[in-house]
């Protein structure tokens, strides 16, 4: 199976920044997903990542570096709205999509 | 709206009873999947289907099976539930294999 690891949790306070990050090793690769979950809910798309380098909409950013097998998720300007799982996901060689644990992001105001 | 329906919402299912839990998407996506998800151990693939007509098995298909019979369902079956399939089950779809998955609301299903 693939080995994808990330912290499991971290708090931040409001408007500061927090990076998330998520190493990965798997047979093939096809792209690196985030997404975020609040609790209770179904998980929602954040970013994509396949080729190195950062992308970038609004507050969110991700960073990719393939050689590295490494990852992360950098929030701005925290709010409490942010508060919730964040899930690092890749695509193997085969397509199919594994996720890390998850890490809960908790800002305090 | 557009998007992945599950059903039923939640369940409290009797250990040795089978249960099918629904999905239905109207995206006419190509791929689905149906992911289970536990405390402490994130989502985990049990089964996928990359079309209609074809599945897979992923992570932790033991005691699961699935069904493609068109595009727009994908039901997923337990047998004879036993407590350790107790969890949240999500189902998803993908247009094409490169792109994000979409997620239904989730069923909590409790087998005791």
């Amino acid at each position: 199976g693939q080995n994808i690891d990330q912290p499991t949790e971290m708090t931040a306070t409001e408007g500061a920044i927090v990076q998330i990050n998520c190493t990965y090793q798997t047979s093939g690769f096809n792209g690196l997903f985030w997404y975020q979950q609040h609790a209770g809910e179904a998980p929602t798309f954040l970013s994509y990542n396949v080729l190195d380098g950062l992308e970038e909409k609004g507050r969110f950013s991700s960073f990719l570096s393939r050689s590295k097998g490494y990852s992360y998720l950098l929030l701005k300007e925290l709010q409490m709205k942010d508060s919730a799982s964040y899930l690092c996901a890749v695509r193997d060689g085969d397509y199919k999509l594994s996720f890390g644990a998850g890490t809960t992001v908790t800002v305090r105001a | 709206i557009a998007g992945i329906t599950q059903a039923p919402t939640s369940q409290i299912l009797a250990a040795g009873r089978r249960m099918t839990l629904r999905c239905t998407q109207d995206m006419r996506h190509n791929a689905m999947y149906w992911y289970r998800q536990d405390l402490g151990l994130g989502l985990r693939l049990i089964h996928y289907s990359n079309t209609a007509g074809t599945t897979g098995k992923g992570e932790v298909p033991d005691g699961y099976s699935v069904s493609r019979a068109n595009t727009d369902d994908f039901p997923l079956t337990l047998a004879s539930a036993v407590p350790s399939q107790t969890s949240v089950y999500f189902c998803a779809s993908s247009d094409y294999a490169e792109s994000p998955l979409h997620f239904g609301n989730g069923t909590r299903l409790t087998v005791t």
